[in-house]
């Protein structure tokens, strides 16, 4: 089965731009995930859908970062404006429910902030 | 804080011999999963453990856990160089969310 996909893979912007990222997870996964992975830490966990419901979106930013799933499938993060502190990778993740069970990832977008 | 958080260890061995990376967290759990990232890549499910076992196996791979310490372990056995990666424990709490610790940087020298 094809994994779930991401792009883009890098992305280069300046501070108070805006930037997008965009997820197609694991085809029939209902649940869809978002991470923040700084460099040398784990990832954080920030929004999570169950189809195109928020399940979970405590440790989202969201005086700046927003997230959609309009039809439950493909997925967008935003930032605006950006600032230095979220240069980071950004993680999708999904999985068939949310029951207990593995989370498949993408390789992420690295995104720097100049 | 639910947060899983590895001993903050960056291993070296040599190819064959084994390798022991340790977690802990802070409150009480229901399962405890483990990944691996390798460089610029994204995480790959490595085990679950769910709070009523104490060793699981997979593999090269053993996880233990105690709950009464709050503690898991990973051992990766007879190692090679594609287990080259950082390693990171998850606590799994509801709805399927995962906290990760801060992860290990394990490398195999051939």
């Amino acid at each position: 089965e094809a994994g779930v996909a991401q792009s883009p893979r890098y992305k280069i912007i300046e501070k108070r731009q805006s930037v997008a990222f965009w997820c197609n997870p694991i085809s029939g996964h209902a649940t869809l995930y978002w991470y923040q992975q700084i460099l040398g830490q784990g990832p954080k966990l920030l929004i999570q859908f169950q189809n195109n419901g928020v399940v979970d979106d405590s440790q989202l930013p969201k005086d700046r970062f927003s997230a959609e799933r309009l039809k439950g499938v493909d997925s967008t993060l935003k930032i605006q404006p950006a600032k230095l502190e979220d240069s980071a990778v950004y993680l999708c993740a999904s999985s068939p429910g949310t029951g207990l069970q593995p989370q498949h990832f993408g390789d992420g977008t690295r995104l720097s902030i100049l | 804080s639910q947060q899983g958080e590895e001993d903050p260890q960056a291993l070296s061995i040599q190819e064959g011999e084994n390798a022991t990376m340790n977690c802990s967290y802070k409150t009480s759990i229901n399962n405890l999963q483990w990944y691996r990232q390798n460089s610029g890549r994204g995480l790959v499910h490595l085990i679950l453990i769910r709070s009523n076992e104490r060793e699981k196996h997979s593999g090269r791979l053993r996880v233990t856990l105690d709950t009464s310490k709050k503690s898991s372990s990973l051992l990766i056995t007879a190692s090679r160089a594609a287990d080259t990666a950082s390693y990171f424990c998850a606590t799994v709490w509801r709805d399927n969310r995962l906290a990760f610790g801060k992860g290990n940087q394990v490398v195999v020298i051939p």
